[in-house]
């Protein structure tokens, strides 16, 4: 079962534009990353908070993260035609005594040039 | 550094053929994962390896899908037989007990296709 669910399911935007992508969540968690996924790739790690913090910066990434209503948000500044992607939100999973990781169904995202 | 390696990259069989999947994760990595990917969706996890014991498979279809991590290190992860839902892009991912919580690197998958 997948618990993240990302909002869009898709996006399209223009170079230079923002992009805003968001997740929600089911159980409390520990920390939840977001990840990229480009076409007929594996996934890459981009970003993790911890669930005590509320924001944090990677280059042109910003993740927030808001406990209280199980949300977070990635933004991506000045995107670039390389950004589009699948993106991915995972939680921390350790419902059964198993660590795993859960992801949502994802947001796909076309930077056009 | 390489990275996760998985062969092959695609697959298409024919429905109630066996098929078998191999991962070599990165060197020093103790943790293994399987996850399929459906189209559309996120991964979901199939089975996670702490050294060679296999930790958590609850996600696995033991009637046909079976896995094994021998000696610590390489995975391979089989179907038999196949059926047309299988279909999926089946991906292995590494990560290590003293990186960052967690953090999981992934391998370009097998695109698997079931006729």
């Amino acid at each position: 079962s997948q618990q993240g669910e990302e909002d869009p399911q898709a996006l399209s935007i223009q170079e230079g534009e923002n992009a805003t992508m968001n997740c929600s969540y089911k159980t409390s968690i520990n920390n939840l990353q977001w990840y990229r996924q480009n076409s007929g790739r594996g996934l890459v790690h981009l970003i993790l908070i911890r669930s005590n913090e509320r924001e944090k910066h990677s280059g042109r990434l910003r993740v927030t993260l808001d406990t209280s209503k199980k949300s977070s948000s990635l933004l991506i500044t000045a995107s670039r035609a390389a950004d589009t992607a699948s993106y991915f939100c995972a939680t921390d999973d350790h419902q059964g005594g198993s660590e795993k990781l859960v992801f949502g169904k994802g947001t796909k995202l076309t930077v056009n040039p | 550094e390489a990275g996760v390696v998985q062969s092959p990259r695609y697959k298409i069989i024919e429905k109630k053929q066996p098929v078998a999947f191999w991962c070599n994760p990165i060197s020093g990595h103790n943790t293994l994962y399987w996850y399929l990917q459906n189209l559309g969706q996120g991964p979901e996890l199939l089975i996670r390896y702490e050294n060679e014991e296999a930790v958590d498979d609850s996600q696995l279809p033991k009637d046909r899908f079976s896995a094994e991590r021998l000696k610590g290190v390489d995975s391979t992860l089989k179907i038999q037989p196949a059926e047309l839902g299988d279909s999926a892009v089946y991906l292995c991912a590494s990560s290590s007990s003293r990186g960052p919580y967690n953090e999981q690197f992934f391998g370009p998958g097998t695109r698997l296709t079931v006729l």
